[in-house]
């Protein structure tokens, strides 16, 4: 079975400052795909950044970007030039390829301090 | 564009009774994925509809079902409610099956179960 481990269940950053959320995932799968996921109070699950494991650079999305490492099944998020509004729940996700069932981590909370 | 919209946004139901919750996929999307995010866990997958059929199921009983209709509109339905379904019930739109492209969701329902 695929599980998603996230094992910060906080973290805090000072604004201006860069912060990285860790990811660790476990599949007998080849390929598949990684994603985080931010969730504001709003509820609403919101995109940013996603990663292919076939594509062996690592995503970036502006201020966000991944460390991806398939053997260690490690995929981390780094947000530099951390902002107000980047402050949420933020989820790791996977899934496998031709599959539908998405599996979350439990999260983790980022603060953004002024 | 209105994205993925979901009604109500609040609920309260007793043991017992049964609940229908509406999802809206956004413009041009086909495809409705349903999860269910208990407090302070990520969102479990329960099931996808496509094509007005459930294409697949996460490890839900069968008290929860649904439906989808030929506007690509989608409901979950859970009968004999208990405690333990009260969760945040999160609708995620994409474009066809095994899509992908990026899934987008709605801001959820929350069900509170008394």
């Amino acid at each position: 079975a695929q599980t998603v481990t996230q094992s910060q269940p906080e973290m805090s950053v000072q604004e201006a400052e860069t912060v990285t959320l860790s990811c660790t995932y476990d599949t007998s799968e080849s390929d598949y795909y990684l994603f985080w996921y931010k969730q504001p109070p709003s509820r609403q699950m919101i995109l940013v950044i996603r990663q292919e494991a076939y594509k062996q650079q690592n995503a970036t999305e502006n201020r966000f970007s991944v460390n991806f490492q398939k053997a260690a099944k490690s995929f981390s998020l780094k947000i530099s030039d951390s902002q107000l509004g980047d402050a949420a729940m933020y989820f790791c996700a996977y899934r496998r390829e031709n599959n539908n069932d998405m599996r979350f981590g439990a999260g983790t909370r980022l603060t953004v301090k002024p | 564009d209105a994205g993925v919209t979901q009604s109500p946004t609040h609920l309260i139901k007793t043991r017992g009774q049964q609940v229908t919750l509406r999802c809206s996929p956004k413009s041009g999307h086909d495809t409705v994925s349903w999860y269910q995010q208990a407090l302070g866990q990520g969102p479990q997958f329960i099931f996808q509809y496509y094509e007005e059929e459930e294409r697949q199921r996460g490890n839900f009983p069968d008290r929860f079902s649904g439906h989808q209709f030929p506007n690509y509109s989608s409901e979950l339905n859970v009968n004999a409610l208990l405690l333990g379904d009260s969760a945040l019930y999160l609708c995620a739109s994409s474009l066809e099956q095994y899509s992908t492209t990026e899934a987008f969701f709605g801001q959820g329902t929350r069900l509170t179960v008394v």
